[in-house]
């Protein structure tokens, strides 16, 4: 089942401007993650929120969670070329089995 | 270098010819996975595995059979493949005590005809 759901589905930014993804989710969670992949590889874990966290940062990377809204953002600030990859959200309730959202598909211009 | 890898990388098969996947990890983890990528799905996990000897169900696992007899490899086999596996699949593991950040393996690309 789909618990995660990432929007927008597709972003095209130009380097250097600030890029956000959202990630919304249905029922309670323990832990929101962030993954990235770049095309047709394997999935790079950047970040990890757990349930009573709200914010935290890792360098250019700041995500937040709102529990009450049940959603979370991803901010990359000051955009590269090299940021250009699917981003997304997976979350679990404390199982073994994290959902995983349908990504959002980054582009940085040069 | 700690890394996953997978092997093979690219296989076309038909249906009904078993074949087998294989996934190991040097970090010496604990948990290990196996999700598969679909257009428009996301990622879906088909089993897992806990530690030696110990697996279990994922959100997709029919069709699919997993072993974990030592602790670095996690084969995924696929007794008799149909076109609906046809896709792309990632091996993945973590530590037991950061069970929820994955390392995941570079993926295999499976068509079935």
């Amino acid at each position: 089942s789909q618990q995660g759901e990432e929007d927008p589905q597709a972003l095209s930014i130009q380097e250097g401007e600030n890029a956000t993804m959202n990630c919304s989710y249905k029922t309670s969670i323990n832990n929101l993650q962030w993954y990235r992949q770049n095309s047709g590889r394997g999935l790079v874990h950047l970040i990890l929120i757990r349930s009573n966290e709200r914010e935290k940062h890792s360098g250019r990377l700041r995500v937040t969670l709102d529990t009450s809204k049940k959603s979370s953002s991803l901010l990359i600030t000051a955009s590269r070329a090299a940021d250009t990859a699917s981003y997304f959200c997976a979350t679990d309730r404390g199982s073994y089995i994290p959902t995983f959202g349908r990504g959002t598909s980054l582009i940085v211009h040069p | 270098e700690a890394q996953v890898t997978q092997n093979p990388r690219y296989l076309i098969t038909v249906t009904g010819k078993k074949l087998t996947v294989t996934c190991s990890q040097n970090m010496n983890h604990e948990y290990m996975s196996w999700y598969r990528q679909d257009p428009g799905l996301g990622l879906r996990q088909i089993y897992y595995s806990m530690n030696v000897e110990v697996t279990d169900k994922g959100d997709v696992p029919e069709g699919y059979k997993v072993s974990r007899k030592e602790k670095r490899n996690f084969p995924l086999i696929l007794e008799s493949p149909s076109p609906n596996q046809t896709s792309l699949y990632f091996c993945a593991s973590s530590p037991r005590d950061r069970v929820h950040t994955q390392y995941f393996g570079p993926g295999t690309r499976l068509t079935v005809l």
